[in-house]
């Protein structure tokens, strides 16, 4: 298995382009989950997903949208992007919520300039 | 809503010293789990308490969940250079997503 992988490792963007980053993973996991990791800050919750079709806010979801066509992918899309959104960003999914431990993918470190 | 808070933020310690972070939550916690996450990668689960005044022993780590649920302590006897990295402590109560904790940072020097 593979467990959870990130597409890509590493981005620099300008100001007000987008992109998507990617996130797959094989464990059959209904949840899944993009943080953002700032240094000293630890991770914060953007957006998760309980399931295929379903998603719902987190934390810090202004400047991300997501979508979850199939159990596997988990794509967290940033529009227009800004300084503000420089970080590390973090995908993971567990069997279930609350007392599951999360596995986490590799992480994209992301710079906007 | 729901705030983890973690002490100290940062640690140097010798190798062979003991160390110990501190997890308090603003909230009582249905459980807690522990992540450790070294330089350049990302958190690995470690070990999730659940019973109040939980014990649990990994080796040299030992984890203890407060009598309250509402803290909880993670505790290195013998530091090795391997324990580099950064230690989160994540909370939930109910079906709540994880609220994880800003990390302690330890540095073993040799």
């Amino acid at each position: 298995n593979a467990g959870v992988t990130q597409t890509p490792k590493f981005r620099i963007l300008k100001i007000g382009q987008s992109m998507t980053l990617q996130c797959t993973q094989d464990m059959n996991h209904n949840y899944m989950y993009w943080y953002r990791q700032d240094p000293g800050m630890g991770l914060k919750l953007i957006y998760y997903s309980v399931g295929a079709g379903i998603t719902d806010k987190g934390e810090v979801p202004n400047g991300y949208n997501v979508s979850r066509s199939t159990t596997e992918d988990f794509p967290l899309r940033l529009e227009l992007a800004a300084p503000s959104q420089t970080s590390v960003y973090f995908c993971a999914s567990s069997s279930s919520t609350g007392s599951y431990e999360q596995y986490f993918g590799p992480g994209t470190r992301l710079t906007v300039t | 809503g729901q705030q983890v808070m973690q002490i100290p933020q940062y640690q140097h310690v010798q190798e062979g010293e003991d160390f110990t972070t501190y997890c308090n939550s603003s909230t009582t916690l249905s459980n807690i789990q522990w992540y450790k996450q070294r330089p350049g990668g990302h958190p690995v689960f470690l070990i999730q308490l659940v019973k109040s005044g939980e014990v649990k022993k990994q080796k040299r780590l030992t984890f203890q969940f407060g009598e309250a649920k509402k803290n909880s302590s993670l505790h290195i006897t013998a530091t090795q250079t391997t324990d580099v990295g950064t230690y989160f402590c994540a909370g939930n109560s109910g079906y709540s997503t994880l609220t994880f904790g800003k990390g302690t940072m330890l540095l073993v020097s040799p």
